[in-house]
């Protein structure tokens, strides 16, 4: 069974000091790997999109990379308006495509 | 660019009543739409997949009378929570597919009292 798997459910962080989120996944025929950022009662903002294991992707404080069984966002010294949940996806090609998310890491980066 | 629009974003309605949600892809066209029910703390999890003109797909699971999808045209997607109950009191989200990847509604809050 295709599953996306984020650790760690919830991550206190102070400002300034940097850390890794992680996304693992057991799916077959996966097309893209997604990271985006949710804030509370708000839809899911896009971050990056990988495809290949060694790919890396940046955008300001926040860096993805992709394994061929896991994804890390690393944040390089966080500010608190990086707090939000931070969500993975998996787009797989199962008849159609389909996108499976992750359960989410809560980040809350305090000042 | 890209940019899918939900409205309205937070409804309450009486139980047994019914709720239209809309999904509008502003600047391009959505053949295919996804739409998403996320419980507090929770990860979003796929209802159905909208396709232009065709029936809605719905996941196992999804009661396909009590949520109904109509996608009508290639920019609006519509979710109808029918006879609603507290139970499917949720935040929606919709989701459109474009040449760039996935872009997302805001999502809508629905409570039902």
């Amino acid at each position: 069974e295709d599953q996306v798997t984020q650790s760690p459910e919830a991550l206190r962080l102070q400002e300034g000091e940097s850390s890794s989120l992680n996304c693992s996944y057991t799916v077959s025929g996966l097309r893209g790997l997604f990271w985006y950022r949710q804030d509370p009662g708000k839809g899911p903002e896009f971050l990056f999109t990988l495809y290949s294991a060694g790919e890396e992707k940046e955008k300001e404080r926040l860096k993805a990379t992709l394994t061929k069984k896991e994804s890390f966002l690393h944040i390089t010294a966080p500010k608190p308006e990086d707090s939000a949940t931070y969500l993975c996806a998996v787009q797989v090609m199962s008849g159609t495509y389909k996108y499976i998310f992750g359960t989410g890491t809560r980040l809350k980066v305090l000042a | 660019g890209a940019v899918v629009s939900q409205h309205p974003s937070r409804v309450i309605c009486k139980s047994g009543t019914s709720v239209k949600i809309e999904c509008r892809s502003l600047d391009f066209q959505a053949t295919t739409m996804f739409w998403y029910r996320q419980f507090p703390k929770k990860s979003l999890m796929l209802m159905a997949t909208s396709n232009e003109g065709s029936k809605a797909t719905y996941e196992q699971g999804v009661e396909k009378d009590k949520f109904l999808i109509n996608h009508a045209s290639l920019t609006l997607s519509t979710l109808t929570v029918t006879s609603a109950h507290p139970e499917d009191s949720s935040f929606y989200i919709c989701s459109a597919l474009f040449s760039g990847g996935y872009t997302f509604g805001s999502g809508t809050r629905l409570t039902v009292v």
